[in-house]
């Protein structure tokens, strides 16, 4: 059974543009979350999508955005990037809601410069 | 406020030494307690959530409600268990958000 994917592993962008990360989980599970993670902060929740709705969302911007599709797979966007933005970030899945075990994806490397 | 403290950043022990990763978290409500580990160069995993009551490679940990802690605790450290830590806290509901500690790094010398 594969894991969950997260494409691309590596992005390197420059202040203003913006990004799309994806992450594709375990088949047949159908609640995908992203989280963020830097030497600083942590891990901090961004966003949980369950049936291609947003079930709960984090304390960061509305530059932050997601979306789920209709066969699970997840989009994450980030608009007009800062600095700031420069993280890891990670997609976990799990098959449904209320405190599951997370599976999570190896992560894509974002940096801005 | 929804919070997860994990006190030490490192931990150094040398094999066969007992260990014990301390996780406090502040939560009005009732919790979902879990710690995840990350071995390097490998993908953050569950080891072990509190409403189990299990053992996962000889570790547990007990919810105490009343000083708000989930330590995770193993009699006899290993030289496999080097690895990064995190306690975290599910609150509860229809949800899977995880609010992270920021982790302890454990480093068993042989």
């Amino acid at each position: 059974k594969a894991g969950v994917t997260q494409t691309p592993r590596y992005l390197i962008k420059t202040r203003g543009q913006q990004v799309t990360l994806s992450c594709s989980p375990i088949s047949g599970h159908r609640s995908v979350s992203w989280y963020q993670q830097t030497p600083g902060q942590g891990l901090q929740f961004l966003f949980e999508y369950f049936s291609e709705t947003q079930r709960n969302k984090g304390n960061f911007p509305g530059r932050f955005s997601g979306r789920q599709f209709s066969n699970s797979r997840s989009e994450m966007n980030v608009s007009t990037l800062e600095l700031g933005d420069s993280a890891l970030y990670l997609c976990a899945s799990s098959l449904g809601t209320g405190a599951e075990k997370l599976f999570f994806g190896s992560g894509t490397q974002l940096s801005v410069l | 406020a929804q919070r997860v403290t994990q006190p030490e950043k490192l931990l150094s022990v040398f094999k066969g030494a007992p260990v014990e990763l301390k996780c406090n978290y502040s939560y009005s409500g009732s919790p979902e307690l879990f710690w995840y580990v990350q071995y390097s160069r490998q993908r953050l995993q569950l080891l072990l959530r509190h409403i189990s009551r299990e053992s996962i490679k000889g570790f547990t940990a007990d919810l105490n409600k009343g000083e708000t802690s989930f330590h995770l605790k193993k009699p006899f450290a290993q030289e496999e268990d080097s690895a990064m830590y995190y306690c975290a806290l599910n609150p509860g509901g229809a949800t899977n958000k995880l609010i992270f500690g920021t982790g302890t790094l454990l480093a068993v010398q042989p």
